[in-house]
């Protein structure tokens, strides 16, 4: 089955430690994308990446990083930089075509708790 | 800076009604605007709408685009309880890139 998967589910950090949180797709997918959701606010853009060994920085990329070493890897660093991690994180994906636009494809979440 | 308002923030309707969710935006360069519906974890794609005044409908599912206005909406006939979701709108700026701008999202429950 194709599709995006994360992991884990649940995560519990303490505070100062930094997480990382696993994204991978078998869609064959040139873009991905990390969010943040929290409650009330929508999805707010961390990081995406359009290629392999390439991303930019999204609307809320201190505090984060990430890496793309390969076409269906995406993972998401939390680092004790960032000052309010507890949150709820969704990857996604889209395939990358010319000047249309391409529906993105989400994962099933990461829920980032801090103690 | 590129926005995206959703409006109401959340609507509790009984079986059967029909509801009618709100989308404002207000980017540059639009290029297309999508609905999604967010259950529990993963939102899911429901429809993208690119030129005005075109509906698409899927089941008691429909949504339109104004691009005079810069809005859209969510029509949803016949409610049921599984449409019980949060309902997402988001934005794609032309900007070679394939970035999606959101808003806060409408908290829909359908009671029995």
């Amino acid at each position: 089955d194709g599709g995006i998967t994360q992991s884990p589910k649940y995560l519990f950090r303490k505070e100062g430690q930094n997480v990382t949180l696993s994204c991978e797709q078998n869609l064959n997918h040139d873009a991905m994308y990390w969010y943040r959701q929290d409650p009330g606010q929508g999805l707010r853009l961390i990081y995406y990446s359009q290629i392999v060994n390439d991303f930019q920085k999204g609307d809320i990329a201190e505090g984060y990083s990430v890496s793309r070493e390969k076409k269906e890897s995406f993972p998401l660093t939390v680092t004790s930089a960032q000052k309010n991690p507890t949150a709820f994180y969704l990857c996604a994906s889209s395939i990358v075509t010319g000047a249309g636009y391409n529906e993105q494809f989400f994962g099933p979440g990461t829920r980032l708790t801090v103690l | 800076e590129d926005k995206v308002v959703q409006s109401p923030l959340s609507l509790v309707v009984h079986e059967g009604d029909t509801v009618t969710l709100n989308c404002s935006y207000e980017v540059t360069n639009f290029r297309s605007l999508l609905w999604y519906k967010q259950e529990k974890k993963a939102p899911t794609f429901l429809f993208m709408l690119t030129s005005s005044g075109i509906e698409k409908k899927s089941g008691r599912l429909s949504s339109i685009l104004d691009k005079k206005e810069l809005s859209s909406i969510l029509n949803i006939t016949a409610t049921q309880t599984g449409d019980s979701a949060i309902y997402l709108c988001a934005v794609a700026p032309f900007q070679g890139a394939q970035k999606l701008v959101f808003g806060q999202g409408t908290r829909l429950t359908i009671n029995p």
